[in-house]
């Protein structure tokens, strides 16, 4: 079965840092590009960071450029996301997603997300 | 940033009928436009992709189509399952990729 598990999520103060893990199974790791999504509480989604399958690209939102770091250890099937100078408007559920980027239909989308942690940011 | 304007914010019917979901994109998107369904706690489901082509596993009833900036996603005759939130996606604009602020789908 295809699956993702995030963790790491937490509360944290402004100005703090989280990384947060996203464990990946039932499919091969490597072979597609992973990404962070965000959903602040009520609110939509936000996409937030994307990595390709082989480590060697990496695109972050505006929001989020400069603070956060995406990466990848193909070897432990395991995504990462490493947030730091952390605000309030940080504050969302952060979910992974698999999608591929030389691709074509359905596998070019978000076809597989995991379940979400959540990070609130507060003092 | 291409933004994606969905309507209604809400729409409110009863099972049994007919749902009309609108979302239409800042500029073309050509036919690079997904549909994700998403319930409370849970995370977004892709239900159709490249506009028009339903994802595997995904229910006939429903169905979309548009194409450049309008787009819609139907479903054919609601079941109890189906009320949730609603958000169309563009990649066209990749890896800026963008949502829709969502359409609540409720019962009636």
């Amino acid at each position: 079965e295809v699956q993702l598990l995030e963790s790491g999520g937490g509360l944290v103060q402004p100005g703090g840092s989280l990384r947060l893990s996203c464990a990946a199974s039932g499919f091969t790791f490597s072979s597609y590009a992973m990404s962070w999504v965000r959903q602040a509480p009520g609110k939509g989604l936000e996409w937030v960071s994307l990595i390709s399958g082989d480590t060697e690209t990496t695109y972050y939102a505006d929001s989020v450029k400069g603070r956060f770091t995406i990466s990848r250890d193909n070897s432990k099937n395991t995504l990462y996301l490493q947030m730091n100078s952390l605000r309030v408007e940080d504050t969302a559920v952060y979910y992974c997603a698999r999608s591929k980027i030389y691709c074509s239909g359905e596998s070019c989308y978000l076809g597989v997300w995991g379940q979400g942690t959540t990070v609130t940011v507060s003092s | 940033e291409i933004v994606l304007t969905q309507s209604p914010a809400t729409l409110s019917l009863s099972p049994g009928e007919r749902a009309t979901l609108s979302c239409r994109a800042s500029q073309s998107v050509s036919s690079y436009l997904a549909w994700f369904q998403q319930k409370p706690g849970q995370a977004p489901r892709l239900l159709i992709y490249d506009a028009s082509n339903r994802a595997t596993g995904i229910p006939a009833r429903f169905s979309g189509s548009g194409s450049g900036t309008d787009f819609t996603l139907t479903i054919s005759s609601l079941e109890p399952e189906d009320f949730a939130v609603y958000y169309c996606h563009q990649r066209s604009n990749w890896p800026s990729i963008t949502f829709g602020q969502g359409t609540r789908l409720e019962i009636k």
